[in-house]
């Protein structure tokens, strides 16, 4: 199986402030990283497939980049609904994910 | 639009079956992979199962391989997980979720999710 080691598990910001959260694959996956969002009411939001593609819907405030094993979702300038959780995911086999990451306001 | 609204979780005893179900709407349901993941109380996410367009194959990880069984109906648009032989480790929120077209495992849409707990 490849392991996704997200960092950091929790991340304390200010709104309009710029944040980078970074997830690891165990080995390369050739772009195959996905991001979601995780509200506190459990309900659960794609926001960027294949590295650095948008969802539909999703703010251009989010972009992704990476390659190889490092991969990173960016929100360049925090807004009151994107405190939540987020979780980098693997579908270059059986899909992973990893462990999360908590933005909470500062 | 799309839609999945999970069903059939709640309290069972270690040892016991159970079955969701996953209703989906506002889509072609055969043209699209069905999968399930699952979150433990305070924790974070695990997928658990897969099953291709037109059900014909089926993917588990270990955790439950051989204990799990997904299905899909694509007649009644309907999505299912038969768990047996439950733990006190397999208490979770289980979500289903659509992948992306052309893709197994781009988890493009979400239910709300149903709550499963093991316990005697």
């Amino acid at each position: 199986d490849i392991q996704m080691t997200q960092s950091p598990s929790s991340l304390p910001a200010s709104l309009g402030e710029r944040v980078t959260i970074s997830c690891r694959a165990s080995q390369g996956i050739s772009n195959n990283l996905n991001w979601y969002q995780q509200k506190p009411d459990g309900t659960i939001k794609p926001l960027i497939y294949y590295t650095s593609n948008l969802q539909s819907g999703v703010p251009s405030r989010f972009s992704g980049s990476g390659s190889g094993t490092d991969y990173s979702l960016t929100i360049s300038s925090l807004e009151p609904e994107d405190f939540a959780m987020y979780y980098c995911q693997q579908d270059a086999s059986f899909p992973t994910f990893g462990a999360g990451t908590k933005l909470e306001l500062k | 639009e799309v839609q999945l609204v999970e069903s059939g979780g709640g309290l069972v005893q270690p040892g016991s079956p159970l079955k969701l179900s996953c209703a989906a709407s506002g889509f072609t349901f055969s043209s699209n992979w069905l999968n399930w993941i699952r979150q433990a109380p305070g924790k974070g996410l695990e997928w658990v199962a897969s099953i291709n367009p037109d059900g014909s194959s089926t993917y588990y990880p270990d955790t439950v391989k051989g204990r799990f069984v997904v299905s899909k109906d694509n007649a009644k648009n309907t999505g299912y997980l038969q768990m047996n032989n439950l733990r006190s480790e397999d208490t979770a929120m289980y979500y289903c979720a659509r992948a992306y077209d052309g893709t197994p495992s781009w988890f493009a849409y979400w239910g709300q999710g149903t709550l499963v707990t093991v316990s005697s």
